[in-house]
């Protein structure tokens, strides 16, 4: 079992500052998605990263992909409060199965 | 609006009770899952199916069984439950399995076993 591993699980900032979330395993993956999950709704797909070494910029948000495909970062700039929500990253396996963390509830206060 | 609906979305039943949860998908998606989520824990993959055919299950205990009668379509029969089965139940889909397949989540219904 692959297993993931997300740092920290709990983040309280301020708006206006700039965060980082990791997630980190010692397997590697074929692909890494991110999602952001908000009270009361199922988990929302922000992006797919699938070669090592890969960033992608959705706005604010950062994403990169660890050389060895084996682990992960999101780095939010300039947070805002609709940027709260339980952060997860889903590791697939070559057959597409998703292995998830447990989350980084991310709180962002105006 | 994700595509992906689940109903009921609050469930209390007793441990001797039977019920059914229902997820439909209107993505013509060719994949559906069934995950498990608990507080702290990651999301907990339960059932697959493709096609209408169940292709994984997780060691899921014989008292949640799933039903796909068609692409759209998945239920997840309940009974006899334990209090510990008290959780997010999540629907998803996917337009096939396999590698960076996008997996679209339903809202999921919140089980509580008393």
């Amino acid at each position: 079992t692959q297993l993931l591993e997300q740092s920290p699980q709990f983040l309280s900032i301020q708006e206006g500052e700039n965060l980082t979330v990791y997630c980190n395993s010692s397997s590697v993956f074929s692909s890494l998605q991110w999602y952001r999950q908000e009270p009361g709704e199922g988990p929302v797909l922000l992006v797919t990263v699938v070669t090592g070494g890969e960033v992608k910029k959705l706005k604010r948000l950062t994403f990169q992909f660890g050389d060895a495909r084996k682990d992960s970062s999101l780095h939010i700039t300039a947070a805002q409060p609709g940027d709260t929500g339980l952060y997860l990253c889903a590791g697939a396996d070559s057959w597409g199965k998703l292995q998830f963390g447990a989350g980084t509830q991310v709180v962002v206060t105006p | 609006e994700t595509g992906v609906t689940q109903t009921p979305r609050h469930l209390v039943m007793g441990m001797t009770n039977k019920k059914s949860l229902k997820c439909e998908q209107h993505l013509g998606h060719n994949a559906m899952y069934w995950y498990k989520q608990s507080a702290k824990k990651p999301l907990e993959l339960m059932f697959v199916y493709s096609l209408e055919e169940r292709v994984e299950n997780n060691s899921v205990p014989s008292r949640f069984s799933p039903e796909c009668p068609n692409s759209s379509h998945l239920f997840l029969h309940l009974h006899t439950l334990q209090p510990e089965d008290s959780a997010l139940y999540l629907c998803a889909s996917s337009q096939s399995r396999g590698v960076n397949q996008p997996q679209h989540f339903g809202d999921g219904t919140r089980l509580s076993i008393l």
